[in-house]
């Protein structure tokens, strides 16, 4: 399965603290978009990163891509308590159209 | 940008009856999408909601079961028929532009079957 998986499934820091969310996948990708959800909410989109980048940034988060260990990171910096949330990564694979989420990781940012 | 909405936000069913979820797009769009999210777990792709056909299920996932209608490029619906306690869930409906990645997503349908 082109399931992307998330690691750590949890992660609990202070406010100010950088949190970092990984994502391995197994097969070749178009893109990689990172999705947050808040309890008990839809998700809502972060960033996508393309097959071809490496790293993209976007106010406090930045992505990474290594297609070769076919892994991605997200990088939250200077963390706030409302970045309390799961985020998910989703991948395509090439000739789909249509991503495939991760299990998320569930981050608490304490105050 | 799509805003999406949901209707109802959440429900307590008894199992044997359905429960029709709708979901409302502010703008036209090419795809629309129904998953499952059972609690603490990732989405499952439920099917693929398309206008004016049939939709497109994913393997485990029936017409029989969750029929979809979609009538126009703003709006669907996804019904849980003859509910057991295995289809408490949360259903979520999301949006997205043909060729475009980035999927919009309703704020989702909290199903408790009892």
């Amino acid at each position: 399965s082109q399931q992307g998986e998330e690691d750590p499934q949890a992660l609990s820091i202070q406010e100010g603290e950088n949190a970092t969310m990984n994502c391995s996948y197994k097969t070749s990708i178009n893109n990689l978009q990172w999705y947050r959800q808040n309890s008990g909410r839809g998700l809502v989109h972060l960033i996508l990163i393309r097959s071809n980048e490496r790293e993209k940034h976007s106010g406090r988060l930045r992505v990474t891509l290594d297609t070769s260990k076919k892994s991605s990171s997200l990088l939250i910096t200077a963390s706030r308590a409302a970045d309390t949330a799961s985020y998910f990564c989703a991948t395509d694979a090439r000739g789909s159209y249509i991503p495939t989420f991760g299990r998320g990781t569930s981050l608490i940012v304490h105050p | 940008s799509a805003v999406i909405s949901q209707k109802p936000s959440r429900d307590i069913c008894q199992r044997g009856t359905s429960l029709t979820i709708q979901c409302q797009v502010d703008s036209q769009v090419t795809m629309m999408f129904w998953y499952r999210q059972q609690p603490g777990q990732s989405l499952t792709l439920i099917a693929t909601a398309n206008q004016g056909s049939e939709a497109t299920y994913e393997s485990g996932f029936v017409i029989d079961k969750f029929p979809i209608s979609r009538p126009n490029l703003t709006f669907s619906t996804l019904t849980v028929s003859n509910m057991s306690p295995e289809d408490s869930s949360i259903y979520l409906c999301s949006a997205a532009e043909r060729g475009q990645e980035t999927q919009y997503f309703g704020p989702g349908t909290r199903l408790l079957v009892l």
